[in-house]
């Protein structure tokens, strides 16, 4: 099974800042199968990129995905209000399908 | 839109089973797999399982192995994940989603709203 690490497991920031997020795994993720998932308290994850680098349907352009092998980023361009919550990455290469512990993203 | 609704939460007792529905709607339901996630309290996501709505085959991590049961019903595009020999670890929200593409296994892109199973004698 492939484990994935999260770092930092907290991040505080500011509105307009930039996040950065990583997720590495215990072994390199096949093609590249790699999600990033945001959660709000009470609310379902929602996909926010898929396949390391290709954002899901109707994600803003200021979340981009990179990354390869072992080492994946997410990256915030700029911090909206909405953006602060929990961010998940999760391996979907093969089974079984694995998910990082979380990254919280809180106001500063 | 594509959609996947859930029950509402349930209490059970230790020993007890839960069976949860995931009614999915705005999509061939046979032709994309659903998959069961938990989320225990506080805590990371956790999968537990992936079914094939068109053949009703299956594949459980190895934790739950023994313990759960996915079905469908194609007449109702309802998927259902079934835990038993519940105990208080099993406190957890569980939810069903979609994978993205017809592939077992694919990002996830419809979740539902999750159910509260609270296991508590």
């Amino acid at each position: 099974e492939i484990v994935l690490t999260q770092s930092p497991g907290t991040l505080s920031l500011s509105p307009g800042d930039r996040a950065t997020l990583s997720c590495r795994a215990s072994q390199s993720v096949s093609s590249n199968s790699l999600a990033w998932y945001q959660q709000k308290p009470g609310q379902a994850p929602r996909l926010l990129i898929y396949a390391a680098s290709s954002r899901a349907t109707g994600i803003p352009d200021r979340f981009s995905g990179s990354g390869s092998g072992r080492d994946f980023t997410l990256t915030i361009s700029r911090l909206e209000p909405e953006d602060f919550a929990v961010y998940s990455c999760q391996q979907h290469g093969g089974s079984p399908p694995t998910f990082g512990q979380g990254t919280k993203v809180e106001f500063k | 839109q594509v959609q996947l609704v859930q029950s509402g939460a349930e209490v059970k007792k230790p020993g007890a089973s839960v069976k949860v529905p995931c009614k999915t709607s705005g999509y061939t339901f046979t032709s994309y797999y659903i998959h069961w996630v938990r989320q225990a309290p506080g805590q990371g996501l956790e999968w537990m399982g992936v079914i094939n709505p068109s053949g009703g085959s299956t594949n459980f991590a190895q934790k739950f192995q023994g313990r759960v049961t996915m079905t469908r019903d194609t007449s109702t595009s309802t998927v259902y994940m079934e835990l038993s020999s519940l105990r208080s670890e099993d406190t957890a929200v569980y939810y069903c989603a979609r994978v993205r593409s017809s592939s077992w296994y694919e990002a996830f892109d419809y979740w539902g709203q999750g159910t509260l199973v609270t296991v508590s004698s």
